[in-house]
């Protein structure tokens, strides 16, 4: 079974530039988040959908932070315009849903400089 | 800061036991999970307890839960070098299940 893919690995830009990210979770799941980790913290949540709707984004940045999952599926994060404190690792995961366990990807790298 | 708190950093010996400690604040948690982060990797999950349990073992892995004092414990038996990574507690809140990390624990396998 493919696990959670997320493009692109690494990405590097400058402050007020924009930039995406996208995941694919795993076939199935209704359930998909998306985490911010700044270096030396856990994982924070930033957006949690239930197949294509919002269940929560209450700490989403929404003056600059934007992400949509149109077909309940892939989704999309994005940043416009970008930040130094931007600068993590962004984690998508997803889930059967409920209490079902979270499956993680390998994350994107964001480096505003 | 973070509703979830682990020691920052352990060291140990391979072949010794690892033992790593989590309080967290939610009496209301279902679930507490540990999960294990290499470097450059996402998270993966090692193993989770209910609430209503107060151990559990899987292979080199055993977790204790205290609910009385919201502390859980993650131990590895025979720690090897591939042990070596960041590992964070976290625990499921509300309806929606959704997860609260603790800032993680690295652990550092010495020969």
């Amino acid at each position: 079974e493919a696990g959670v893919a997320q493009s692109p690995r690494y990405k590097i830009i400058e402050k007020r530039q924009s930039v995406a990210f996208w995941c694919n979770p795993i076939s199935g799941h209704a359930t998909l988040y998306w985490y911010q980790q700044i270096l030396g913290q856990g994982p924070k949540l930033l957006i949690q959908f239930q197949n294509n709707g919002v269940v929560d984004d209450s700490q989403l940045p929404k003056d600059r932070f934007s992400a949509e999952r149109l077909k309940g599926v892939d989704s999309t994060l994005k940043i416009q315009p970008a930040k130094l404190e931007d600068s993590a690792v962004y984690l998508c995961a997803s889930s059967l849903g409920g209490k079902n366990i979270q499956y993680f990807g390998a994350g994107t790298r964001l480096s505003v400089l | 800061g973070e509703d979830v708190e682990q020691s920052l950093f352990l060291s140990v010996r391979e072949g010794d036991s690892s033992v790593i400690n989590c309080t967290y604040t939610d009496s209301s948690s279902t679930y507490l999970y540990w999960y294990k982060q290499e470097p450059g990797a996402g998270l993966q999950l090692l193993t989770y307890i209910f609430s209503n349990m107060d151990m559990k073992q899987d292979q080199r892995l055993t977790v204790l839960l205290n609910k009385k004092d919201k502390h859980l414990s993650l131990r590895i038996a025979d720690t090897q070098t591939g042990d070596s990574a960041i590992y964070f507690c976290a625990e499921s809140i509300g309806n929606d299940y959704k997860l609260s990390f603790g800032a993680g624990t690295t652990v550092t396998v010495r020969a």
